[in-house]
């Protein structure tokens, strides 16, 4: 199965400051890769795609071949970006990584 | 809001006891998942279907069942085997097994705890 992984279960920035969640993966080839985020009382939706290149809330993902890495980014958090946050491969069995909970404080 | 209905949202279970969790989808998707979410441990596959009769083990699929015998629906049944049931499980829909812009769609969750 193709899997990715969350190092990092926890991360704590203050708002303002960068913030790096990382998402390595361990298969060959084309990953399709995707974010998804549940904030607190909410569903767990999609956040964004790598496919797509775009930037939602101020996210970017960038696909690196080289690292095998699809990390998430984001150059100022705000307090509302704290949430879990899960990497996924879009594959027929959707083994998402262990996510990683944000928070981000005042 | 979603398309997929889980139901209970609070289910209370006594030990030895069997219980099915509803997973309806009205968005027509092929693709239906199970996770199961505990604190600190993310999101772990329960069971899959990639479509009508057919479905697959995740990684934790001792002590439940599933059946798909429409495509709508996808209930799972968490059985006495299951040694740790108390847990907010997940269901999930997409139009088809992964694949590019084949977003996963997901359902508000059911908190089972066993008592």
């Amino acid at each position: 199965a193709q899997r990715v992984t969350q190092p990092e279960k926890l991360l704590s920035v203050f708002k303002g400051a960068p913030v790096e969640l990382k998402c390595n993966y361990s298969y060959s080839g084309s990953p399709e890769l995707f974010w998804y985020v549940q904030y607190s009382r909410q569903r767990l939706q999609l956040l964004l795609r790598h496919i797509s290149r775009e930037s939602i809330k101020g996210f970017t993902a960038d696909l690196n071949k080289g690292e095998t890495s699809f990390h998430l980014k984001k150059p100022f958090a705000q307090e509302e970006d704290s949430a879990m946050y899960y990497c996924a491969p879009h594959n027929n069995d959707m083994r998402f990584g262990a996510g990683t909970r944000l928070t981000v404080k005042p | 809001d979603g398309g997929i209905t889980q139901s209970p949202k609070y289910l209370f279970r006594k030990e030895g006891q069997n219980v099915t969790l509803s997973c309806e989808q009205n968005l027509n998707h092929d693709a239906m998942y199970w996770y199961r979410q505990d604190p600190g441990q993310g999101l772990r596959l329960i069971y899959y279907s990639q479509i009508v009769n057919d479905f697959q083990k995740g990684d934790i699929a001792e002590g439940y069942s599933v059946s798909r015998e429409k495509k709508e629906s996808f209930p799972l049944t968490v059985t006495s085997a299951q040694k740790n049931p108390t847990a907010f499980y997940l269901c999930a829909s997409s139009i088809a097994p992964g694949g590019t812009g084949n977003t996963i769609y997901f359902g508000e969750g059911s908190w089972l705890t066993v008592v």
